[in-house]
């Protein structure tokens, strides 16, 4: 079945370090991919999608490229903030293909930006 | 547009005792899903419903949690009798996959705590 698999935390930099966050995924056919991001006390959001390969995905900084070839959609930002503390999930949907409605998780990676 | 509504925000309750929580999904979406997330097991799907019907119920620990979904505008998750290791947020999301290329948008979450 699919699957998501991302680098395992806790992840700790300083704030303008640059940051990636490696995620993996096994799926048929042509999965949309996800990072969401889940701030403390707070639900998941979407950070930023792509639904077909070679697509960039990009909010408030952070970029990742759905690769198709490579099966990968990492996440990356040049200067990370304080702010950016948080813990970030990679997703998968397939709804034409194995997973239906539904969105496969990684099981997060959680990162803290020291001053 | 309101985003997915939960309720109660915070709930504690003593083991043993009936525990409702309630989830009002985006209005259009056709898919509806329940979370459980905690420090130890990370965030699991339990069960997720389409078009007011239960896809996949194999998450739901057991016989005690039970989710209904009687209208597109309103979800139930009760836990009969419920447990210590029950306390989790407990998160409600809905999509509409066909739209949106399956992304989720999450409720604020349910913190259940059970004494």
């Amino acid at each position: 079945g699919d699957s998501v698999t991302q680098m395992e935390g806790p992840v700790t930099l300083s704030e303008e370090a640059f940051l990636t966050i490696n995620c993996t995924y096994t799926a048929t056919g042509y999965p949309s991919l996800f990072w969401y991001v889940q701030y403390p006390g707070e639900g998941l959001q979407l950070l930023l999608k792509a639904t077909k390969a070679d697509d960039k995905g990009s909010n408030k900084g952070f970029e990742a490229t759905y690769r198709k070839e490579t099966t990968s959609f990492h996440l990356e930002k040049g200067s990370v903030q304080v702010s950016d503390s948080a813990v970030y999930f990679c997703a998968l949907s397939n709804y034409y293909g194995g997973s239906q409605g539904n969105l496969i998780f990684g099981k997060g990676t959680k990162l803290s930006v020291k001053p | 547009d309101a985003g997915v509504i939960q309720s109660p925000r915070h709930e504690v309750t003593e083991m043993g005792q009936e525990v409702t929580l309630r989830c009002k999904p985006i209005s259009g979406h056709d898919y509806l899903f329940w979370y459980r997330q905690t420090m130890m097991r990370g965030l699991e799907l339990l069960i997720y419903f389409n078009n007011n019907v239960p896809i996949d119920d194999s998450g739901m620990p057991e016989d005690r949690f039970s989710a209904k979904m009687p209208n597109a505008s309103f979800s139930t998750l009760k836990i009969q009798p419920s447990e210590p290791r029950d306390s989790a947020v407990y998160f409600c999301a809905s999509s509409r996959p066909g739209l949106n290329s399956g992304e989720q948008f999450f409720g604020p979450g349910t913190r259940l705590t059970v004494l």
